[in-house]
């Protein structure tokens, strides 16, 4: 079956604007969950959706949102950009909690 | 590739030997943790999992040891290969249900 499918695959935007980025879940996954990967901090969880619902949010400012749709396929949106933001964005889906959760390939951001 | 992390703990081992990835976890209520590899250019990819109820998993090639009283995993990768460079995190599932990763360490094997 397919994997979870991220899109775009990279993006470069300048500071002050604000980006949107897909991930379309494994069919049969309700849970999607957005990482923030930098070298300097690691993996770092943003939020997980299940069923449209947002259930968990990390230590990001309000500036990071999501969304989840019908389809279990989710979008985050970042505004107003910082140089900071600079990171590959993960997405991961699972059935439900405690279960492996599968990774897309990331969208790499880059804010100039 | 891209880098996953400049200051990683960088484990070398000789193709063939076993490998022992060593990882410290935060919350003592964990009840679920998983190994992931991720190669450059590429996102993280399920290892193994294991439950707190369990103290030793064993997978093709991979074993993951869980010592809950020190808050200690381990991944155990027998007969190392060359694709098995890569780093390796460990993810602990927190009470609230958020999985948690570890910084990670980089292994790389040698001919």
């Amino acid at each position: 079956k397919a994997g979870v499918t991220q899109t775009p695959r990279y993006l470069i935007k300048t500071r002050g604007q604000q980006v949107t980025l897909s991930c379309s879940p494994i069919s049969g996954h309700r849970s999607v969950s957005w990482y923030q990967q930098t070298p300097g901090q690691g993996l770092q969880f943003l939020f997980e959706y299940f069923s449209e619902t947002q259930r968990n949010k990390g230590n990001f400012p309000g500036r990071f949102s999501g969304r989840q749709f019908s389809n279990s396929r989710s979008e985050m949106n970042v505004s107003t950009l910082e140089l900071g933001d600079s990171a590959l964005y993960l997405c991961a889906s699972s059935l439900r909690t405690q279960t492996e959760a599968f990774f897309g390939q990331g969208t790499r951001l880059t804010v100039v | 590739g891209e880098s996953v992390g400049l200051h990683l703990p960088t484990l070398s081992v000789q193709e063939g030997d076993n490998s022992i990835i060593n990882c410290a976890y935060s919350n003592s209520a964990s009840d679920y943790f998983i190994w992931y590899k991720q190669e450059s250019g590429k996102g993280p990819q399920f290892i193994i999992d294991i439950r707190s109820n369990m103290d030793k998993r064993q997978g093709q090639r991979v074993t993951v040891l869980l010592n809950k009283t020190v808050k200690h995993l381990s991944l155990q990768i027998a007969a190392t290969q060359p694709g098995d460079s890569a780093v390796y995190f460990c993810a602990e599932n927190i009470p609230t249900d958020k999985l948690i990763f570890g910084t990670g360490t980089r292994l790389q094997v040698f001919p």
